[in-house]
């Protein structure tokens, strides 16, 4: 069985810290996808990120970087210099080849603090 | 493009009644998904359609129903409502691309309650 599991239920950090989220994936195939959204207050779930199981090349997209670890089964989201506007429910996802479907995490909730 | 749609955006049921959802898509996508979110437990697949004419259940199927009978659209029924089923509804859509995992693209959400 698949499973995706975000321990940290909610991050506090005050505007310019950098923070980690962490994402720890479980299943028994080797080819999957993994995946980051954030949900804004707003509502909306916008795509951040995919990542496939054969590339464990470190991503960064300008304050955002992404880690991913096989070894680990972990895929960690990264904001440096974090901002207000960062504040929001991320949700690491996992999908497994061959299924249609996207297996989410709990999501953790991050406040950034002016 | 207005992408992935819902109607309504807000809604109040009494237990027992019942309504239908709508999620219409304008991107071709031939994947189609309902989630539920409730606090807490993240997002939760009710039913998914991989075509036209197509579903399948997901992981909390039970007191609802889908049908898609265009590519475009995808609805979801709830025949009998109960409180239990008071959420938050994402439609989603995926495009089909061999040997890849497309990014599903979400909605605005739907929020029901159920009284």
């Amino acid at each position: 069985a698949q499973k995706v599991t975000q321990a940290q239920t909610e991050i506090s950090v005050v505007e310019k810290e950098d923070v980690t989220l962490d994402c720890v994936y479980e299943t028994r195939d080797t080819t999957y996808y993994l995946f980051w959204y954030k949900q804004p207050p707003s509502g909306e779930l916008v795509f951040l990120i995919r990542r496939n199981s054969f590339d464990e090349q470190n991503e960064i997209s300008g304050r955002y970087s992404w880690n991913f670890q096989k070894s680990t089964s972990s895929f960690n989201f990264t904001i440096t210099a974090s901002q207000v506007v960062d504040s929001a429910v991320y949700f690491c996802a996992l999908s497994v080849y061959n299924t249609d479907k996207l297996i989410f995490g709990t999501g953790t909730r991050l406040q950034v603090f002016p | 493009n207005a992408g992935v749609t819902q109607t309504p955006k807000f809604r109040v049921l009494k237990t027992g009644q019942s309504m239908t959802l709508l999620c219409a898509q304008d991107m071709n996508h031939e994947y189609m998904y309902w989630y539920r979110q409730d606090p807490g437990m993240g997002l939760r697949l009710i039913h998914y359609s991989v075509g036209e004419g197509t579903t399948a259940k997901g992981e909390v199927p039970d007191g609802y129903n889908v049908s898609r009978l265009k590519k475009q659209n995808f609805l979801l029924g709830l025949e009998s409502a109960a409180p239990s089923q008071t959420s938050v509804y994402f439609c989603a859509s995926r495009l089909l691309a061999e040997g890849l995992y497309n990014e599903q693209f979400f909605g605005p959400g739907t929020r029901l309650t159920v009284l």
